[in-house]
């Protein structure tokens, strides 16, 4: 199955910066969606986008989708110490088994 | 209540014992999911449960055995399992069963087979 990937691997920031993660994709796809990980936690659902909207809000975070690029981005607005985490993009694949297919994860340290 | 809760948080076995794992959820949630992850890497599905019969198996070995007593609970009966078994095991709820739906995940277990 397909799976996002996403670039860069590892990202470390000052606090207040703004972190910027992208997910790239192979196939086409229903949503896609970006989750967050605290070391050796479980997975926290962030947002959702769908393939028919190209950007997202929610609180600090902004997301957009590029289908024509099989594209997504995670922007984290005046990061904090605490979005110290992984962070993963999900797909769902349009024609698929309807199953999330996780990419590889960003490590984001920001640092006090 | 939008809380996955699963038990033991660590767990060592050896490679000859019977254990399981357990998750819960009271969400009224109809899908529920075990994935398997290793360090630093993403979850990997395992199986998925939809209405408690089981409708994924991503071919997972046979010492690996879920159960689904009902609707809020979830199992991983483990037997004979290797030294690469170990893992952090995340068990996961959701409304329905597929990528439409959010998923909640548990705080995971931490299995070390020795």
């Amino acid at each position: 199955s397909q799976q996002g990937e996403e670039d860069p691997q590892a990202l470390s920031i000052q606090e207040g910066e703004n972190a910027t993660m992208n997910c790239s994709y192979k196939t086409s796809i229903n949503n896609l969606q970006w989750y967050r990980q605290n070391s050796g936690r479980g997975l926290v659902h962030l947002i959702l986008i769908r393939s028919n909207e190209r950007e997202k809000h929610s609180g600090r975070l902004r997301v957009t989708l590029d289908t024509s690029k099989k594209s997504s981005s995670l922007l984290i607005t005046a990061s904090r110490a605490a979005d110290t985490a992984s962070y993963f993009c999900a797909t769902v694949e349009f024609y698929g088994n309807n199953r999330l297919a996780f990419g590889k994860g960003n490590q984001v340290v920001v640092i006090p | 209540d939008t809380e996955v809760t699963q038990t033991p948080k660590h767990l060592v076995m050896g490679m000859t014992n019977k254990k399981s794992l357990k998750c819960e959820q009271h969400m009224g949630h109809r899908a529920m999911y075990w994935y398997k992850q290793k360090a630093k890497k993403p979850p990997e599905l395992m199986f998925v449960y939809s209405y408690e019969k089981l409708s994924i198996n991503e071919s997972v070995p046979s010492r690996f055995s879920p159960e689904c007593p009902n609707s809020s609970l979830l199992n991983l009966h483990l037997h004979a399992l290797q030294p690469e078994d170990s893992a952090l095991y995340l068990c996961a709820s959701s409304q329905g069963q597929g990528g439409t739906y959010e998923q909640y995940f548990g705080p995971g277990t931490r299995l070390t087979v020795t």
